[in-house]
């Protein structure tokens, strides 16, 4: 089957770094992409990553191993506006299905 | 702004309605993919139209449709609704797919319906 594992609950420090965390199966691999969601809100497009390495974005940070089949999202320099959920999606091979695999995201909690 | 737009923002109705949910894409984009995502639950992808006609399904219910008009507008049609179908239903576009293109989808605000 198809499957995206996301730590369910994070807690961090402002101004501290925190790292997301998602390991993936799918039938065959086409992108990985990082949304953010406040609670209420739509989800907001933060980061894809197709090839292996780190992809930087400013404070955020997207890393991507396809042989482990694992992704991470770094955050530096934490703020409170960062409390929100992190969704981890992938897009399996593609044709003519070409729908995303989302998790069910980590919600991550930044304490003053 | 994504320029994803969605309306109504709310809708309260009761058991057994029928409702219509609007989506207009991005200026540009031809894909049109419509989701639900209850209280504390995962984005559940529904359907999708690639200008005009449905190209992916999900995990949508017989009860509910959609279509994509000739102006890319989107319509997703709820009816003989139960309580459990009440949660936030979201509209997403993305632009035509191209190699090396991430065909990213912006999301639109959402439409949170409550059956009572």
């Amino acid at each position: 089957g198809q499957n995206i594992d996301q730590p369910t609950e994070m807690t961090a420090t402002e101004g501290a770094i925190v790292q997301i965390n998602c390991t993936y199966q799918t039938s065959g691999f086409n992108g990985l992409f990082w949304y953010q969601q406040h609670a209420g809100e739509a989800p907001t497009f933060l980061s894809y990553n197709v090839l292996d390495g780190l992809e930087e974005k400013g404070r955020f940070s997207s890393f991507l191993s396809r042989s482990k089949g694992y992704s991470y999202l770094l955050l530096k320099e934490l703020q409170m506006k960062d409390s929100a959920s992190y969704l981890c999606a992938v897009r399996s091979l593609g044709g003519n299905n070409r729908k995303l695999i989302w998790g069910l995201g980590t919600s991550l909690a930044v304490n003053p | 702004d994504s320029g994803v737009t969605q309306t109504p923002k709310h809708l309260i109705t009761a058991t057994g309605q029928r409702v219509t949910l609007r989506c207009s894409p991005r200026s540009g984009d031809l894909s049109v993919y419509w989701y639900q995502q209850s209280l504390d639950q995962g984005l559940q992808f529904l359907i999708q139209y690639y200008n005009g006609e449905e190209r992916a399904k999900g995990n949508i219910l017989e009860r509910f449709s959609a279509q994509q008009f000739p102006d890319l507008h989107s319509e997703l049609n709820l009816s003989s609704l139960e309580l459990g179908d009440s949660a936030l239903y979201f509209c997403a576009s993305s632009a035509p797919a191209r190699v090396g293109m991430a065909e990213t989808q912006y999301f639109g605000p959402g439409t949170r319906l409550l059956v009572l």
